[in-house]
């Protein structure tokens, strides 16, 4: 199984502040790596596939970047709505695995 | 627009059967690879099973031959059929659309999910 970890596993940042999340995978996953967001009590949403790729209707702030073994995930400028936990998750081999999270809090 | 409704859960013994059901709404079901995650209280996400539209079904290594994934097309359902369950089965359990765009694949569309409880 492919392992895949994050960094941070949480962090505090305000309204405005640019946000960087990363995730690392244990071996090489070429482009195949999703990111979700997942608001408390909720299900996750799709946010950005295949690295970079933004899924339908979610906003430009949102930016995915890295191939091989390391990407990133980058807010622009957070938003009050961009509270919750985000996953990324590799969709290179079976099983899909997803990293632990990463808890963002709005100051 | 998607829809996707989780039922099923519930309370259930150690050893004992669980059987939940998706039904799926607003897109082409039959064209579609569908897939259970799950998600124990407080913690992360795990993939359990996928089923394609044709080929083979796939399971996770902590699930298999314990659990059976299944669907019928002409009921726009997608069921996941679990025996022998454990306590570490306990969480909440998402279908999910399992979409491959340009050769890559990620889980689209998600429903709310239903809880399942495993204790005595």
């Amino acid at each position: 199984d492919i392992q895949m970890t994050q960094s941070p596993s949480s962090l505090s940042a305000s309204v405005g502040d640019r946000v960087t999340i990363t995730c690392r995978a244990r071996q090489t996953i070429s482009t195949y790596l999703n990111w979700y967001h997942q608001k408390p009590g909720r299900a996750p949403e799709l946010l950005i596939y295949a690295t970079s790729s933004l899924r339908g209707g979610v906003p430009s702030r949102f930016r995915g970047s890295g191939s091989g073994t390391d990407f990133t995930l980058t807010i622009s400028s957070l938003q009050p709505e961009d509270f919750g936990i985000y996953y990324c998750q590799q969709s290179y081999s079976s099983p899909r695995t997803f990293g632990q999270g990463t808890r963002v809090e709005i100051k | 627009q998607v829809y996707l409704v989780e039922s099923g859960g519930g309370l259930v013994k150690p050893g004992g059967s669980l059987r939940l059901s998706c039904a799926a709404s607003g897109f082409l079901f039959s064209d579609s690879s569908m897939a259970w995650i799950r998600q124990a209280p407080g913690k992360g996400l795990e993939w359990l099973s996928s089923i394609p539209t044709d080929g083979t079904i796939s399971y996770a290594d902590s699930v298999k031959g314990r659990f059976t994934i299944s669907r019928d097309n002409a009921k726009n359902s997608l069921f996941l059929q679990m025996h022998s369950l454990r306590a570490e089965d306990t969480g909440f359990y998402y279908c999910a659309t399992d979409i491959t765009v340009a050769g890559y694949t990620a889980f689209h569309n998600w429903g709310q999910g239903t809880l399942v409880t495993v204790s005595s």
